[in-house]
């Protein structure tokens, strides 16, 4: 059964970069044919899908946030990470990595909340 | 704005049936697969139905999904206290090329 983790800072100080990486153990991210995903929830609001990465390391991203955001696979370490450049206080919230097997997120990290503050 | 649209809160008495509405469009659920997640605060949100109506194992038969052209449901039947979170709709729009949520529905069971 595939577990994920969500690491990295949970502060960000505004107008710099928020680096988040998800873990991911009981299977292998170089063989999973897998999407690897990254949803956020702002805070007081839903839930916002970020964007993802293919096993192979081609990615999709959100349009409303894609000039911003990278998401990549480290097949080495079995993660994939997550980088929101020139982050404000709307970026506040809590961020979840997610596996997409077939057409649904089928695993979740327990999620890491992100506060942007100076 | 959520491009699916949910009720922003719904209600119910313990034992009793609830329904939980997502609208959306052609290029998302009219043409692909809706999924319902369970969401309780702090915690990791939770695949409840996947492809309209399927259950993953775990999930008891008292929920249940459907769809009916660009929208779908989501029925909790024999409500009980633990079945108080909120709850979301989700589907893959084509033309936009982005998972869609729903602005999700809080479910209070009085």
């Amino acid at each position: 059964q595939v577990q994920l983790q969500e690491s990295g800072p949970g502060l960000v100080k505004p107008s710099q970069t928020l680096s988040l990486t998800c873990t991911m153990s009981g299977d292998s991210i170089s063989t999973g044919s897998y999407y690897y995903n990254w949803i956020r929830q702002p805070a007081g609001k839903g839930l916002e899908w970020i964007g993802r990465v293919y096993s192979d390391g081609n990615p999709n991203y959100n349009p409303s946030l894609k000039s911003r955001v990278t998401i990549s696979v480290d097949t080495s370490k079995n993660q994939f990470s997550l980088k929101v450049t020139s982050v404000t206080a709307a970026d506040m919230g809590f961020y979840f990595c997610a596996t997409e097997h077939f057409d649904w997120f089928d695993a979740w990290g327990e999620g890491i909340l992100v506060t942007v503050s100076s | 704005q959520s491009v699916l649209t949910q009720p922003p809160s719904a209600s119910g008495t313990p034992g009793q049936r609830v329904a939980i509405s997502c609208s959306g469009s052609t290029s998302n659920i009219g043409s692909i697969t809706v999924n319902w997640y369970q969401h309780l605060p702090g915690t990791a949100p939770k695949l409840l139905i996947f492809n309209y109506n399927q259950r993953p194992a775990g999930v008891p038969d008292r929920f249940s999904g459907s769809k009916s052209g660009t929208s779908a449901s989501l029925a909790i039947s024999g409500l009980q206290s633990e079945d108080e979170a909120v709850y979301y709709c989700a589907a893959w729009d084509d033309s936009l090329d982005v998972w869609l949520f729903g602005g999700g529905t809080k479910l209070t069971v009085l």
